[in-house]
């Protein structure tokens, strides 16, 4: 199985910060790599897939980046919302794998 | 708008099955697989495995295999996940998930729409 770790494991931010979180794959697993969003006690949200292609109804302040094994989760200008826990997901091979997550606090 | 509505908590004691419920609406139900996923008490996500509700066919992680059976009724787009032999591990959040195919990502494995989610507690 491809294992996915993601960093850090938790951030303190506050409002109107950019953030970057970072997913790294133990193998190359081209662009196949999805972003989700938790909120406590909620479902996961697709923000991204295709490591770059935005959700259609998602706020342009997300973005991903990446190919190969190393990918990021940037947040332009975090908004009070924005406080959640942040998985990413490879979806090159099966078992489609995840993070163990970045829980993202306010400062 | 797509929607997955899924049973209500459970609480089952140890040896005992379960069978949780997801009913879609607001879609094509037969054109898109639909996953499991499991989160423990504060924990990560868990791919357990997809049917595919055209065909019924299934396809499971390993760790699952023998454990999980994947069903699903058309007649109700209903999709179903059945959990057997349950231990304390098994207590954990049960999602299902619709697999999203895209020109970008046609691997079915973004999952675009969650069901709320079904509490499965085991204890004695």
């Amino acid at each position: 199985d491809i294992q996915m770790t993601q960093s850090p494991s938790s951030l303190s931010a506050s409002v109107g910060d950019r953030v970057t979180i970072t997913c790294r794959a133990s193998q190359t697993i081209s662009s196949s790599l999805n972003w989700y969003q938790q909120k406590p006690g909620k479902a996961p949200k697709l923000l991204i897939y295709a490591a770059s292609r935005l959700r259609s109804g998602v706020p342009s302040r997300f973005s991903g980046s990446g190919s190969g094994t190393d990918f990021t989760l940037t947040i332009s200008s975090l908004q009070p919302e924005d406080f959640a826990t942040y998985y990413c997901q490879q979806s090159y091979s099966t078992p489609p794998t995840f993070g163990q997550g970045t829980k993202l606090e306010i400062k | 708008q797509a929607q997955l509505v899924q049973s209500g908590s459970e609480v089952k004691k140890p040896g005992a099955s379960v069978k949780v419920s997801c009913k879609a609406s607001g879609y094509n139900f037969i054109g898109y697989y639909m996953h499991w996923v499991r989160q423990a008490p504060g924990q990560g996500l868990e791919w357990m495995g997809w049917i595919n509700p055209n065909s019924g066919g299934t396809n499971l992680t390993q760790k699952f295999q023998g454990k999980v059976t994947l069903t699903r009724d058309t007649s109700i787009t209903t999709a179903y996940m059945e959990l057997s032999r349950l231990q304390s591990d098994d207590t954990a959040v049960y999602y299902c998930a619709r697999g999203l195919r895209t020109p970008y990502d046609s691997s079915g494995y973004p999952l675009d729409y969650w069901g709320q989610g079904t509490l499965v507690t085991v204890s004695s």
